[in-house]
Formats: C-alpha cells, structure tokens, sequence
C-alpha cells in the first residue's frame, strides 16, 4: 500500500462546478497535512494546510479525518485558472515529507 | 528575492557523463531538499541538508552526491549518469522541516540517452 494515495483523475468539471478531492494515508502517525498545487511543467506551490478542524480559505475547504486516515480538498465554483494537479502531503514521522502522485483537475467552459 | 532558482533548466547527457545541477536560495533558509519527480511516482527525497555543513540521504540516493557549504547553495551532482535518472528534478528549501512552507525552484528536465 502507498503511504499517500490519491484519485490520479483526470476530473473534468464545468466552470462553476463544486469539486472534491480526497487522499488517504497510511501513517497513523503522521502529523501534518498540505495540499499543494502543481500546473503543468512547474513547480508544486503550497495551497493550504489543513488542520484537523478543517479550514476555509475563500473558495477552497480542506477537512482532515484521522480516524479514517483521509484529507479531502473541496474547490468550490470552479474557475479555469484551477486546473492543475493538486498534491496531497504528509508530514510523518522521522521527520519524512511524502508526497502523493497528484489529482489532476481540468475545468472546462 | 528571487526565491529558490536553479540551473539549468534543461540538459541531455549520455550514458556515464557527470554533470551538477544547481541550486540557491536567498531567503535565508537552513533546510534544503533535493527531489525528482516521475510520472506515477510522485515527488521523491533524494538527498536534504539542515544547515551549512550537514547533509543526508532521503528515498532515493543511489547516485547522487550533494554538499552545503554555504546557507544558499545546495548543488547536486550526477556522478555517472543512468537512463533511469531520467526525470524532473526540483530543488526546495523551508524555515524548517516538512513541517514548514516547502519552496521549490522551477525544475530542471534531465533526459540521459
């Protein structure tokens, strides 16, 4: 089993749809959780963290279940310029960063 | 503050050349990390620094070296370069450890023939 697993997608939506993503972990001991975003050819460029109360940051909610082990991402009202690929990151123990393969999102007209 | 650059953006090497990539920072950053990136595979550690004078081995070694010298730079050198070392690479560098703000540098596409 990975250590962080996601939906690879692709996920078409049309502009203005909600969208959701979720990703799986298989350290219960991990401590911390972030989604990034990767467009295509460059670098991965933090989005949010997310913490186990879930946090908001305009149109982007991120939720943590530890008991289930998984970290959702919810885009809401799609806009083109949120097509890429988001990466779902795990900070574990041995002080070690993993990340997932990456969910790719392409909003459409 | 141009952030994390490296150089260069893209390279084709034969089977057993050597080469370094480079990689600085001017945000003043102690942690710095070297990953490739393959298709399916996700982003994976190959070598990190804490500080000035201190590295270590991530997931994926085997073939690189690195060396910190100074705060800012942290280059990675291809000692005999394999075709499975084809990839994209990406320097980061944070505040602290995974816990922290990674910033990666653009990348650099290595194609080895």
């Amino acid at each position: 089993r990975k250590e962080v697993e996601q939906d690879p997608g692709p996920f078409n939506v049309p502009e203005g749809a909600t969208v959701a993503f979720n990703c799986t972990y298989s350290n219960s001991a991990s401590q911390s959780f972030f989604w990034y975003r990767q467009d295509c050819r460059k670098e991965p460029k933090l989005l949010m963290s997310v913490y186990s109360s879930g946090n908001e940051d305009g149109r982007f909610t991120a939720q943590l279940n530890r008991a289930s082990q998984y970290i959702s991402l919810l885009i809401r009202d799609s806009k083109l310029s949120d097509s890429a690929t988001y990466l779902c990151v795990v900070y574990g123990t041995a002080s070690k960063l993993t990340f997932g393969t990456g969910t790719r999102l392409q909003v459409t007209l | 503050n141009a952030g994390v650059t490296q150089t260069p953006k893209f390279q084709v090497l034969k089977t057993g050349q050597s080469m370094t990539l480079q990689c600085a920072q001017d945000m003043n950053h102690e942690y710095m990390s070297w990953y490739r990136q393959d298709p399916g595979m996700g982003l994976r550690l190959i070598h990190y620094s804490v500080g000035a004078g201190i590295t270590d081995q991530g997931e994926v070694p085997n073939g690189y070296n690195v060396s910190r010298s100074t705060t800012e730079d942290f280059p990675l050198r291809l000692l005999s370069a394999a075709p499975s070392q084809t990839s994209v690479y990406f320097c980061a560098s944070s505040l602290g450890r995974g816990e922290e703000t990674q910033y990666f540098g653009p990348g650099t596409r290595l194609l080895v023939l």
